[in-house]
Parts: structure tokens; C-alpha cells; sequence
């Protein structure tokens, strides 16, 4: 059975830093891309950042990119969101979500999927 | 960026009877070299993540009653329920992986009983 367990979430005052994790088993975590996805409080879902099943590809949404960083760590099963420079509207529960496959690379350009599994949500709230 | 809309945003349906949500993209989520629409459903009930109903636009996740279907091509979308139950209660979302990594969501439908 695929699970996935976000950790790392809480307060932070604005202009601070979190990192958030998510351990994953039940599959063969290398063999699969794996993204960020959050929710502002009463709001929709916002897609952040994914990555490739290598970790050899990155991508951002506009609205992260420069101040987060993900990344995945193959031997320990664990994909990361290294959040800096955190802003107010960065508060949300913060969800991991694992794509079907691999990511599609070609061409310089990678290809991702739908979410065919989530984690539970951790919440970061960006306050002072 | 390609942008999606669902309607309405709320939904208020008898028990046993249909619901049906749309899904309007801003331009075609079809893939034409393997005919496939790249768009899925998601379901989320309060306090839960969301859940895979529907990928490729019509093919039910593992699991999913049947009474959930998918439906539509190109730009426009539909999530039928054909006999609500109380469980379905939830926030309905469509997105597209058509354009990955940059893919989007619509911005919810909630679905209420009558």
C-alpha cells in the first residue's frame, strides 16, 4: 500500500525558513515523480514545484520559484521542500502527491502526470 | 499557462439523484498523436486530501464507484455522479497535465445535498 507522510510543517514568521518531508513507502519511490501541491486556508489547490524520479529535473511554479527548492533522497525514500524567504500567502497545508510514472524527459524538457496518490497535509503558517 | 474553469462552483443535488460538473479549459488538453485528453478529477472531502476519481478524461482510478464517470474532449469537460449518494459530499476539481510541469487545477466545485 503507497503512503506518504508529510512532516516538517508549523509557524514561521515571514522571511524565515522551512523544511518540510515526505516519507514515502510501499513502491518503488526512484521509479516515480513526485510533486508539491497546497492549499491555502478555504481556498483551491495550487500546484508548487516537481521533480523527477532521478531528481535530475526541477520545476517550480512562478509563485515559489527562486525561494524553494525541492529535492528527493532515493536511498531514504524521502522527498523535500526547502522553503526560504516565506511570505504570508506561502501559509497552507502543504501536500506531497506521486505521480503515476516517471516523469516523460525529452528534448530538455521533462513531463509530468496526474496525482494518483497523497500524502495527509502538513500546514505551514507564514505569521508574525 | 493554460487556465481552467469549472462550473458552477456549487452544486446542491437530492440523494439518488445526478450531478453533473463542468470542466472548461483554455485551450485543447487533447494530445493528438495518442488521442488521449490529458485531464483528471479529484475529489475532496473535508479535512482530507484529495482523491483520483477520473484520469484520461474518462477512466475511472481503481476503486471509484461507477457511478462516478467522465466525460468530454478537447476543452470541455464533465464529471457526472448518476445517483448522488451522502458520501459524495465533497469539493470536486479538474486538472490538466497537458502542459506539465506548469499544470493547473479548476477552482473547485462544491457539492451539497438538496
Amino acid at each position: 500500500e503507497v503512503q506518504l507522510v508529510e512532516s516538517g510543517g508549523g509557524l514561521v514568521q515571514p522571511g524565515g525558513s522551512l523544511r518540510l518531508s515526505c516519507a514515502a513507502s510501499g513502491f518503488t519511490f526512484s521509479s516515480y515523480a513526485m510533486s508539491w501541491v497546497r492549499q491555502a486556508p478555504g481556498k483551491g489547490l495550487e500546484w508548487v514545484s516537481a521533480i523527477s524520479g532521478s531528481g535530475g529535473s526541477t520545476y517550480y511554479a512562478d509563485s515559489v520559484k527562486g525561494r524553494f527548492t525541492i529535492s528527493r533522497d532515493n536511498s531514504k525514500n524521502t522527498l523535500y521542500l526547502q522553503m526560504n524567504s516565506l511570505r504570508a500567502e506561502d501559509t497552507a497545508v502543504y501536500y506531497c502527491a506521486k505521480d503515476p510514472f516517471d516523469a516523460y524527459c525529452s528534448g530538455g524538457s521533462c513531463y509530468f502526470w496526474y496525482f494518483q496518490h497523497w500524502g495527509q497535509g502538513t500546514l505551514v503558517t507564514v505569521s508574525s | 499557462d493554460i487556465v481552467m474553469t469549472q462550473s458552477p462552483d456549487s452544486l446542491a443535488v437530492s440523494l439518488g439523484e445526478r450531478a453533473t460538473i463542468n470542466c472548461k479549459s483554455s485551450q485543447s488538453v487533447l494530445y493528438s498523436s495518442n488521442n488521449k485528453n490529458y485531464l483528471a478529477w479529484y475529489q475532496q472531502k473535508p479535512g482530507q486530501p484529495p482523491k483520483l476519481l477520473i484520469y484520461w478524461a474518462s477512466t475511472r482510478e481503481s476503486g471509484v464507484p461507477d457511478r462516478f464517470s467522465g466525460s468530454g474532449s478537447g476543452t470541455d469537460f464533465t464529471l457526472t455522479i448518476s445517483s448522488l449518494q451522502a458520501e459524495d459530499v465533497a469539493v470536486y476539481y479538474c486538472q490538466q497535465y497537458y502542459s506539465t510541469p506548469l499544470n493547473s487545477f479548476g477552482q473547485g466545485t462544491k457539492l451539497e445535498i438538496k
